[in-house]
């Protein structure tokens, strides 16, 4: 079983629309949740850490669900620039491993 | 941006030679990343620091070393490259143990 799934897609949403990704973990002991974002052909870019209570930037939304695994990620009002493929990241419960999804793509259209 | 550069950001090789990848910081984190990105697998650990000449294996440590003589700079070396270690390569760092990942910008390896 993999350390972390996602859906891969791909989700093709039209602008202004709210889209959600999840993503199942299967250590339950890990302490670190993040979401990336990662561009065709680029690095993998930080877009939130994702807290127990749940967070908010902009028009981004994370969220953790410690019982049944799985950390989710909420996009409002969706802009032609949000298109990119985003990753799941899990930390190991030891903290010096991270684990990652193997991404879902997200193609915003005019 | 974190003060992060890879290199060579691309390399073309052959089977058998050797390659080192150079990832070296700007940042003094105390923590450094390889990581490998292959389609359908996602990023997956190759090796990590956590400090000088402090290193530990990743999940897909066969086929590489590394070493970290200063705290800005860590080594992969492919001591005799395959065409399996065909991949785009990320070095990543870390103020914290769990803390968040800033990434490089990326090797490109082919091995023919």
């Amino acid at each position: 079983r993999k350390e972390v799934e996602q859906d891969p897609g791909p989700f093709n949403v039209p602008e202004g629309a709210t889209v959600a990704f999840n993503c199942t973990y299967s250590n339950s002991a890990s302490q670190s949740f993040f979401w990336y974002r990662q561009d065709c052909r680029k690095e993998p870019k930080l877009l939130m850490s994702v807290y127990s209570s749940g967070n908010e930037d902009g028009r981004f939304t994370a969220q953790l669900n410690r019982a049944s695994q799985y950390i989710s990620l909420l996009i409002r009002d969706s802009k032609l620039s949000d298109s990119a493929t985003y990753l799941c990241v899990v930390n190991s419960n030891t903290g010096n491993q991270f684990y990652f999804g193997t991404g879902t793509s997200l193609t915003v259209i005019p | 941006d974190a003060g992060i550069t890879q290199s060579p950001r691309h390399k073309v090789t052959e089977t058998g030679t050797p390659v080192t990848l150079r990832c070296h910081q700007t940042e003094n984190h105390r923590y450094m990343y390889w990581y490998r990105q292959d389609p359908g697998h996602g990023l997956r650990l190759i090796h990590y620091s956590y400090g000088v000449k402090d290193t530990d294996k990743g999940e897909v440590s066969d086929g590489y070393s590394v070493s970290r003589s200063k705290t800005e700079d860590f080594l992969l070396t492919l001591e005799s490259a395959t065409s399996s270690q065909t991949s785009v390569y990320f070095c990543a760092i870390s103020e914290s143990n769990g803390g968040e990942l800033f990434f490089g910008e990326g090797s490109r390896l082919t091995v023919l």
